[in-house]
C-alpha cells in the first residue's frame, strides 16, 4: 500500500541551526501538507502546499519557515534558525483531491538543545 | 468558538462496552469529516470518514453526521484495550483557493481489561 515516507525518524539541532525535514508523499497526490505536534499537545496546521505554491499558511508559519517541491517526488520543510519551542513531532501529510482522505507520515521528531 | 472541539476525556470504558466520541464544529461550509487513530508517539491513522448526513458503519465503528447541528460523532462497539488511543475529529474546510484540515484537540480513549 502507498504510503508517506518521512527522513529522518529522529533530528537533534543545536538552536540556531537550519534544518531540513524531507518527505515523499505518494506519488499520485496533488496536496501536500506539513503538522507538527508538540508533546501533549494537538495536531497543528502549518501550511498546505498545491500546484507548487503555498496555497494557505499558519501563524506558526512565519519567515523562518519554508516549503520546497524540488523534483515531482520530493517536498521538504525547512525551518531557517531553529529556536528551543520548534521541538516537536513534525508530520508530513498528502491527498489526492479536494474532499479526499489525508494520509501521514509516520513523522519526524525534532529536538532543538 | 473553536473551529472543531472535542472533549478532551480520557474517557474510560470497560472492555466490550461501547465508546462515544463526540466532536462539533464551527464551520457551515465544512463537507467532510475524518476520524483519525492517534497512538503515543505515532502519526494520526485514518479509521473513518464521512460526507452525508446519517450513520456511516465500518467493522465496528459508526460514523454519524449531523450537519445541520455541526456535529460528528464516532461509535466503537466492543471495545478492546487496543482502542486505547487518543481519537482525532478533523473538518475539511472546502476552499476555491487553498484548504486545509483542521484539527480537534482530540479524545483520549481508555478501555478497562
Amino acid at each position: 500500500e502507498p504510503e508517506v515516507t518521512q527522513t529522518p525518524s529522529h533530528q537533534v539541532t543545536q538552536m540556531g541551526q537550519e534544518v531540513i525535514l524531507r518527505c515523499v508523499p505518494i506519488s499520485n497526490h496533488l496536496y501536500f501538507y506539513w503538522y507538527r505536534q508538540i508533546l501533549g499537545q494537538k495536531v497543528e496546521f502549518l501550511v498546505s502546499f498545491y500546484n507548487n505554491e503555498i496555497s494557505e499558511k499558519s501563524e506558526i508559519f512565519d519567515d523562518q519557515f519554508s516549503v520546497e517541491r524540488p523534483d515531482g517526488s520530493n517536498f521538504t520543510l525547512k525551518i531557517r534558525s531553529t529556536k528551543l519551542e520548534d521541538s516537536a513531532m513534525y508530520f508530513c501529510a498528502s491527498k489526492a483531491g479536494l474532499a479526499e482522505k489525508l494520509f501521514f507520515g509516520s513523522g519526524t521528531q525534532l529536538s532543538v538543545l | 468558538q473553536k473551529e472543531v472541539e472535542q472533549n478532551s476525556g480520557p474517557l474510560s470504558v470497560p472492555e466490550g462496552a461501547i465508546a462515544s466520541l463526540n466532536c462539533t464544529y464551527s464551520d457551515r461550509g465544512s463537507q467532510s469529516f475524518f476520524w483519525y487513530r492517534q497512538y503515543s508517539g505515532k502519526s494520526p491513522e485514518l479509521i473513518m470518514s464521512i460526507y452525508s448526513n446519517g450513520d456511516k458503519e465500518d467493522g465496528r465503528f459508526t460514523a454519524q453526521l449531523n450537519k445541520a447541528s455541526q456535529y460528528v460523532s464516532l461509535l466503537i462497539r466492543d471495545s478492546q484495550p487496543s482502542d486505547s488511543a487518543t481519537y482525532l475529529c478533523a473538518v475539511n474546510r472546502e476552499k476555491n483557493y487553498g484548504q486545509n484540515f483542521v484539527f480537534g484537540p482530540g479524545t483520549r480513549l481508555s478501555v478497562l481489561p
